[in-house]
């Protein structure tokens, strides 16, 4: 069966410093892996993807994750916080083709990014 | 990005009535769209698989006559909530996937 966990319920970071969001996963066959942010009352936002190739994937607003296939990780990274990231974050992992198959989701793991 | 907007935004109704929840693709044909529920502080859980021109498919669980689907075009689903509950009160999303899977807003319900 498919799953993610996000091992931190909540990460604290000072603005400027760098961030690290943990995912890790456990997915039959080639996992297609995502990240989303999610702001108060909002819908989800589309942070970035693997799906093959480079192992480190850049995405939106300087975020970039890792994936690490012996590991089963696919950390959310960023050089330096800004306070305005600080908001709830999902990584989401897709077993099979990329039409198919249902999109399961991490518990979440909120950002606090402090002045 | 692919674009899904959401219609209401945010509804209160009285327990006992029923509540449509629109979902539209605006930049692309979904013949599948994703119903999701969301309690506070808490991830999504899949409530339903949408497909257009046939019966929606419920995830374990879901009541499938509370939750009504229906998916009529290639860019509206809706979710209708019947005889709505206190306890229905949540956060719903929709969803229409390509490679990426992309959300509307959410609709904020709150039955009194």
């Amino acid at each position: 069966a498919q799953s993610v966990a996000q091992p931190e319920d909540q990460v604290n970071v000072a603005e400027g410093n760098p961030l690290t969001v943990k995912c890790t996963y456990s997915v039959s066959g080639n996992p297609y892996l995502f990240w989303y942010v999610q702001y108060p009352n909002r819908g989800l936002q589309f942070l970035l993807k693997y799906i093959t190739g480079d192992n480190l994937v850049k995405g939106s607003y300087g975020f970039e994750a890792e994936f690490n296939k012996s590991q089963t990780s696919f950390h959310l990274k960023k050089p330096s916080a800004l306070v305005s990231d600080s908001a709830l974050y999902f990584c989401a992992v897709r077993g099979g083709s990329s039409n198919t198959g249902k999109l399961i989701f991490g518990q979440g793991t909120t950002l606090q990014v402090k002045p | 990005g692919a674009v899904v907007s959401q219609h209401p935004s945010w509804v209160i109704c009285k327990s006992g009535t029923s509540v449509k929840i629109e979902c539209r693709s605006l930049d692309f044909q979904a013949t599948t769209m994703f119903w999701y529920r969301q309690f506070p502080k808490q991830s999504l859980m899949l409530m339903a698989t949408s497909n257009e021109g046939s019966k929606a498919t419920y995830e374990q669980g879901v009541e499938k006559d509370k939750f009504l689907i229906n998916h009529a075009s290639l860019t509206l689903s809706t979710l209708t909530v019947t005889s709505a509950h206190p306890e229905d009160s949540s956060f719903y999303i929709c969803s229409e996937r390509q490679e990426t899977q992309y959300f509307g807003p959410g609709t904020r319900l709150l039955v009194l």
